[in-house]
């Protein structure tokens, strides 16, 4: 089975940087993505990470540790346009992705 | 860059009616997936077809079906529609072939509205 944990809410300021934590437990584990949701859209894709280690792609950085069975999104420079859900999913090793509940991320001036 | 490309963008259906989803995957992507999300909630996985087969199926009720077709588009049926059916389907391609397992890429969605 899969089960997936994140924070609900979380709020940071403008120009800040702010963590998202998941804790995944996946079975037949293969890869942990993140994913940006605003609403009533779609999900939209940010990073990969299936070997343990930091993915550094611009203001966005991803970590994974497999043994630990958890991840972090990691956002620097906040803008406004940052405000959303922030969706981590664990793939299994049938090429399934299960979502977290998401993170609702509210980034004030 | 081509998408994934769902229709209706939006529906309207009373209880028990049914209804139809259509995807169109990214052109070559050869895995697509169904996904629900109701309001304030994350996707749940509903089911996955590779190469025209089912690979997965997750929690979708027996009131559904799906299928992919030929030409790698896939359909959700839903019959006797329930208000709990109200919610976001997206569907979801990717291309799998090879070491990598790419990433999936979703489509718009569908918002179905179950009166």
């Amino acid at each position: 089975g899969q089960n997936i944990d994140q924070p609900t809410e979380m709020t940071a300021t403008e120009g800040a940087i702010v963590q998202i934590n998941c804790t995944y437990q996946t079975s037949g584990f293969n890869g942990l993505f993140w994913y940006q949701q605003h609403a009533g859209e779609a999900p939209t894709f940010l990073s990969y990470n299936v070997l343990d280690g930091l993915e550094e792609k611009g203001r966005f950085s991803s970590f994974l540790s497999r043994s630990k069975g958890y991840s972090y999104l990691l956002l620097k420079e906040l803008q406004m346009k940052d405000s959303a859900s922030y969706l981590c999913a664990s793939k299994n090793a049938g090429n399934m992705l299960t979502f977290g509940g998401g993170t609702r991320l509210m980034v004030k001036p | 860059a081509a998408g994934v490309i769902q229709s209706p963008r939006h529906l309207i259906k009373e209880k028990r009616e049914t209804a139809t989803l259509k995807c169109y995957p990214i052109p070559r992507h050869d895995t697509v997936y169904w996904y629900q999300q109701g309001p304030g909630q994350d996707p749940q996985f509903l089911i996955s077809f590779y190469e025209k087969m089912q690979s997965d199926k997750g929690s979708i009720p027996d009131r559904f079906s799906a299928q992919q077709f030929s030409d790698y588009h896939s359909e959700l049926n839903m019959s006797s529609l329930e208000l709990g059916d109200s919610a976001l389907y997206f569907c979801a391609s990717s291309l799998t072939a090879g070491e990598h397992n790419e990433k999936l890429f979703f489509g718009s969605g569908t918002q179905l509205s179950v009166l």
